[in-house]
């Protein structure tokens, strides 16, 4: 499965919300219900992070800033105020079928 | 705290074998499915096998089928990646990664720190 993420750069201000896009070849869409789509944060010098599973659901200790939507074959991750702190390169993945496949990344920087 | 830990990394000659160990501490390693991650430098995030809780499944990248070999050990709450054959592409830092949940690998984490393999002549 291909994955797709767009814009591949994202320059953000303080305060302001940020959107990222992630398109799957396929859907991601498991019979029971759930889409199999991930969202990570690897911030600089760090290993990345898991933020979002099941398309939707905030990992532990997310704050609730960070919020993902989607069905299928198309996701968005938005932040509705950026922080300093969520400097990174974000990276969507699907875990419907291995091979498990990431997206090439967003940089988002301030 | 829950975590994962890798060690083995260095620098290595072409065609030469390396292996990379995984060591999980404070959940029920034997319980939850487990993955290497590689990042070549500048790079992002390639897949590169899974192995299931009880070392019966175990899934390959394509990019490295019938040259890495992924196991583990529960006694030891260990999991290992062979890699023979290796080439300067596959330079890259290796995490692992632990299934967040026990039936299938619903997402990866946590992550461990990393280690670096070099393959350089």
């Amino acid at each position: 499965i291909v994955m797709t993420q767009s814009p591949l750069s994202l320059p953000v201000t303080p305060g302001e919300p940020a959107s990222i896009s992630c398109r799957s070849s396929q859907s991601l869409l498991h019979n029971n219900g759930q889409n199999y789509l991930n969202w990570y944060l690897q911030k600089p010098g760090q290993s990345p992070q898991l933020l979002i599973y099941f398309g939707s659901n905030r990992a532990s200790g997310v704050p609730d800033r960070f919020s993902g939507s989607g069905s299928g074959t198309h996701f968005t991750l938005k932040i509705s105020r950026v922080e300093a702190g969520d400097v990174g390169v974000y990276y969507c993945m699907q875990a419907l079928q291995t091979p498990l496949t990431f997206g090439g990344g967003t940089k988002v920087d301030i | 705290q829950l975590q994962v830990v890798e060690s083995g990394g260095g620098v290595v000659r072409p065609g030469r074998s390396l292996t990379l160990s995984c060591a999980a501490s404070e959940f029920n390693f034997k319980s939850y499915g487990m993955h290497w991650i590689r990042q070549a430098p500048g790079r992002g995030l390639e897949w590169v096998a899974g192995v299931s809780y009880d070392g019966g499944t175990k899934d390959y990248a394509d990019s490295v089928k019938g040259r890495f070999l992924i196991s583990r050990d529960n006694s030891k709450n260990k999991m290992f990646l062979q890699m023979n054959g290796l080439r300067p592409d596959d330079t890259a830092v290796y995490y692992c990664a632990k299934a967040m949940t026990t039936v299938t690998t619903v997402a990866l984490d946590p992550w461990g720190q990393g280690t670096l393999v070099t393959v350089s002549s």
